[in-house]
């Protein structure tokens, strides 16, 4: 199936270091979501983008949709413990007789206290 | 306001066995979207219900089947379980507006292991 590219696919970090990881694509979206999801859980969301160039910040995130709408970033500043997981993009294709969501392929974090 | 559920939470079956797995969405949420996330393939798209008719299809086979209820709820079959099943089956669901931009919001999953 289809796939967004999101990298890096996995990174170890220092507490309270900041973490970057994008998702990019060929196709043009319309929405793009960011989840963590726990071992065992489902996808929590953390930021909604809805507009080309949009910024976006949630306590310690930020994310921003790129003015392409091929592209999506999320940032995490001073991370702690409880930041490790798995971190997915999701981008929304604009309507054309459908409404699906493409998932990137996730990044792993894991935080060295 | 409540979020999505589903049940089972975990289910062991044997190849050959079908399943059948539920989720209510959030309240007010008309549109349903069922998920196959698996470690080498990621999260994969199934199917999408809205007013209880499937408005969109992932490229699964035949065996993987749903439906929707009036009150929103969506419940999906797999018939004839294979090894390759499997997987943690997520469900999420969002307003399904027909202004196209949509939020999901995800359930905690089902997994099912198959023997």
């Amino acid at each position: 199936g289809q796939q967004l590219n999101q990298s890096p696919q996995s990174m170890f970090i220092q507490e309270g270091e900041d973490v970057s990881m994008n998702c990019t694509s060929s196709s043009i979206f319309n929405t793009w979501l960011w989840y963590k999801q726990d071992p065992g859980e489902g996808p929590v969301l953390l930021i909604a983008l809805y507009k080309a160039g949009e910024l976006t910040s949630n306590g310690r995130l930020t994310a921003q949709f790129g003015i392409t709408r091929k592209d999506s970033f999320l940032n995490i500043s001073a991370s702690i413990p409880s930041d490790v997981g798995i971190y997915f993009c999701a981008g929304q294709l604009p309507p054309s007789g459908t409404y699906k969501y493409i998932f990137g392929t996730g990044t792993r974090l894991k935080v060295l206290a | 306001k409540a979020g999505v559920t589903q049940t089972p939470r975990y289910l062991i079956k044997t190849r050959g066995q079908q399943v059948t797995l539920s989720c209510s969405p959030i309240s007010g949420h008309r549109s349903v979207s069922w998920y196959q996330q698996t470690p080498g393939q990621g999260l994969q798209f199934l199917f999408e219900y809205f007013s209880e008719t499937q408005r969109n299809k992932g490229n699964f086979p035949g065996r993987f089947s749903g439906r929707q209820f009036s009150n929103s709820r969506s419940e999906m079959n797999v018939s004839t379980l294979e090894l390759g099943d499997s997987a943690l089956y997520l469900c999420a669901s969002s307003l399904g507006a027909s202004g196209h931009i949509e939020t999901q919001y995800f359930g905690p999953g089902t997994r099912l292991l198959v023997l």
